[in-house]
């Protein structure tokens, strides 16, 4: 089993559109996670920081369940720039593991 | 405030061929890393560096590959000999220090992309 695993889509979504996706991470002691973003034939961008209480940065909302140990992204009003791959990255003590990516592409 | 730089950003090798790859980190950040994304892949940790030294190489195929900074601040990355499943992106990030807790944001260059026929 991965320790960070991702549903790698590709996600379809109308422009204006809401779109949500999970992150699931098996090391329960992970105390880290993040959002970051990677265009195509780009390098990875930090999108956003997760906290416990959940947080809100414009159009995109971080959410932590560690119940069930999965973080979400939720994009809202979602524009054509949001195409992109998003990768979840968790972990502690320093050490991060990356999901392989869910790409999602915007479509007008 | 500059940003990670690396090079070369494209590379075509032969297998059993070496090479090697450059990094220097955004100013000051103590904490480098370098990653292997294949496609379709997330990066994979190859190495970490805080300083001059090795904080994390246990995915370092140390068989073919090397890294070092010696001076704790640029890096460099080689590969020899290559085999073809080292075709890849190998990234550089970098990360600071805030007193004593280190930053997880990563700040990442664009990239080196070899490939290995």
């Amino acid at each position: 089993r991965k320790e960070v695993e991702q549903d790698p889509g590709p996600f379809n979504v109308p422009e204006g559109a809401t779109v949500a996706f999970n992150c699931t991470y098996s090391n329960s002691a992970s105390q880290s996670f993040f959002w970051y973003r990677q265009d195509c034939r780009k390098e990875p961008k930090l999108l956003m920081s997760v906290y416990s209480s959940g947080n809100e940065d414009g159009r995109f909302t971080a959410q932590l369940n560690r119940a069930s140990q999965y973080i979400s992204l939720l994009i809202r009003d979602s524009k054509l720039s949001d195409s992109a791959t998003y990768l979840c990255v968790g972990g502690s003590n320093y050490q991060l593991i990356w999901g392989a990516g869910t790409k999602l592409i915007i479509k007008p | 405030e500059a940003g990670v730089a690396q090079s070369p950003r494209y590379k075509i090798i032969e297998k059993r061929q070496s090479v090697a790859f450059w990094c220097n980190p955004i100013s000051g950040h103590a904490t480098l890393y370098w990653y292997q994304q294949i496609l379709g892949q997330g990066p994979k940790l190859l190495i970490q560096f805080q300083n001059n030294g090795v904080v994390d190489d246990s995915q370092l195929p140390k068989d073919r590959f090397s890294a070092e900074r010696l001076k704790g601040v640029d890096s460099t990355l080689k590969i020899q000999p290559a085999k073809l499943e080292d075709s890849a992106v190998y990234l550089c990030a970098s990360s600071s220090w805030e007193g004593r807790k280190l930053q997880e944001t990563q700040y990442f260059g664009p990239g080196t992309r070899l490939l290995v026929l």
